[in-house]
């Protein structure tokens, strides 16, 4: 089957550094995404990974181990605005489908 | 920038009404996609699209049905909504293909059935 793992919840404080685990088991793996999610609002693209390794935008950064089926969301130099929802996704086939974690919830606090 | 519209962001609906989502999206993309999102359980797929005309199920499409009778609108149906269908419902288009072809949603349409 196909199954895609992640901590429910998470808390950090302001101007810390967070780590958001995503474990996954699929068939035909065509790469990962992090969306990142606020209350009330679509989701919105953080980060793609195909090859594995580290791919670093700014504050937030995206690694993938394929052998393992693992990738990580680290967060750096943590703000309030930072408070959402991060969604983990893999790409199942070539029809751009994908399957999606049910989500981590993070809470910054000052 | 891309646009996803979805055409409520609530709607309030009777148990046995027929229901309509409308999604459309301004970026020529081939694939469409349907989503509901409930706590706990993320968003799962209705329905997806990859072309006029063309459907395929995704994880959960009993009691929905979909139209494309044009690229730029994805219909979601409820033939006879029912309670168990109170979600927040997702529309999402991206470009055909593999690679870095992320998903761009619109902003939701929350449906109560009553």
């Amino acid at each position: 089957g196909q199954n895609i793992d992640q901590p429910t919840e998470m808390t950090a404080t302001e101007g810390a550094i967070v780590q958001i685990n995503c474990t996954y088991q699929t068939s035909g793996f065509n790469g990962l995404f992090w969306y990142q999610q606020h209350a009330g609002e679509a989701p919105t693209f953080l980060s793609y990974n195909v090859l594995d390794g580290l791919e670093e935008k700014g504050r937030f950064s995206s690694f993938l181990s394929r052998s393992k089926g693992y990738s990580y969301l680290l967060l750096k130099e943590l703000q309030m605005k930072d408070s959402a929802s991060y969604l983990c996704a893999v790409i199942s086939g070539n029809t751009g489908k994908l399957i999606f974690g049910q989500g981590t919830t993070l809470q910054v606090k000052p | 920038d891309v646009k996803v519209t979805q055409s409520s962001r609530y709607l309030v609906k009777r148990t046995g009404e027929k229901v309509f989502l409308e999604c459309v999206q301004d970026m020529d993309h081939e694939n469409m996609f349907w989503y509901r999102q409930d706590p706990g359980l993320g968003l799962r797929l209705i329905y997806f699209s990859y072309d006029v005309k063309m459907k395929e199920k995704g994880d959960i499409p009993e009691g929905y049905s979909v139209s494309r009778e044009k690229k730029e609108r994805f219909s979601l149906i409820l033939e006879s909504a029912s309670t168990n269908q109170t979600s927040m419902y997702l529309c999402a288009s991206t470009y055909t293909g593999t690679g870095e072809q992320p998903q761009h949603f619109g902003d939701g349409t929350r449906l109560s059935i009553l």
